[in-house]
């Protein structure tokens, strides 16, 4: 069983929808990120969370420490944010432990 | 500020062939680490450093090098191709405090035949 489990691992909506991305994961942790890759780019944080919940425009990011959940909503969604989110712990001092990835797709 | 630089972004390879990855960072971070990724398998960590001089393995280190000899540099070497080295190759840096964001370069591409 992975450390981190993200859910689901593919989802596709319309435009304007509102979306959730879901990370469990099992270990202790430290802070917990959110990062965005386009296809064929680079991978770029989103968030780093360690407690309570963030908000960029129109991402929002919530974790639960004690029950080591942490969720990635998108309001008002748009194709532009069709890409692959990444769920990452930071376990320790330094040491980045990844999701699988949610690939998502906004049709117009 | 760059963030993370890393080169190229595209490489071809053929079986056997070396070659290094380079990764430079502008933000004195004490952490840099290099990842692959591969379809289905998420990033994984192949190799990594928390200062200058000091570098550790991770998860997938073998066929792969690393040095720091700088804070802002961590080259990745791969030393004799092969195909099961194709993915795409990200370098990271953060801070050492635990708490803090990542910052990773652009990706490399490489197709080893």
């Amino acid at each position: 069983k992975n450390e981190v489990e993200q859910s689901p691992q593919n989802l596709t909506a319309q435009e304007g929808e509102f979306i959730t991305i879901n990370c469990s994961y099992s270990v202790g942790i430290s802070a917990l990120h959110w990062l965005q890759q386009h296809p064929g780019g680079g991978i770029v944080s989103l968030f780093m969370l360690s407690s309570g919940k963030k908000k960029h425009g129109r991402l929002i990011a919530t974790i639960n420490i004690q029950e080591k959940h942490s969720s990635l909503h998108i309001t008002a969604s748009h194709p532009r944010d069709s890409a692959v989110y990444i769920c990452a712990v930071t376990q320790g001092a330094q040491k980045l432990v990844f999701g699988q990835g949610t690939r998502l797709t906004i049709n117009p | 500020n760059a963030g993370v630089t890393q080169t190229p972004k595209f490489q071809v390879l053929k079986t056997g062939q070396s070659m290094t990855l380079q990764c430079a960072q502008d933000m004195n971070h004490e952490y840099m680490s290099w990842y692959r990724q591969d379809p289905g398998m998420g990033l994984r960590l192949i190799h990594y450093s928390v200062g200058a001089g000091i570098t550790d393995q991770g998860e997938v280190p073998n066929g792969y090098n690393v040095s720091r000899s700088t804070t802002e540099d961590f080259p990745l070497r791969l030393l004799s191709a092969a195909p099961s080295q194709t993915s795409v190759y990200f370098c990271a840096s953060t801070e050492w405090t635990g708490n803090t964001e990542a910052f990773f370069g652009q990706g490399t591409r490489l197709t080893v035949v």
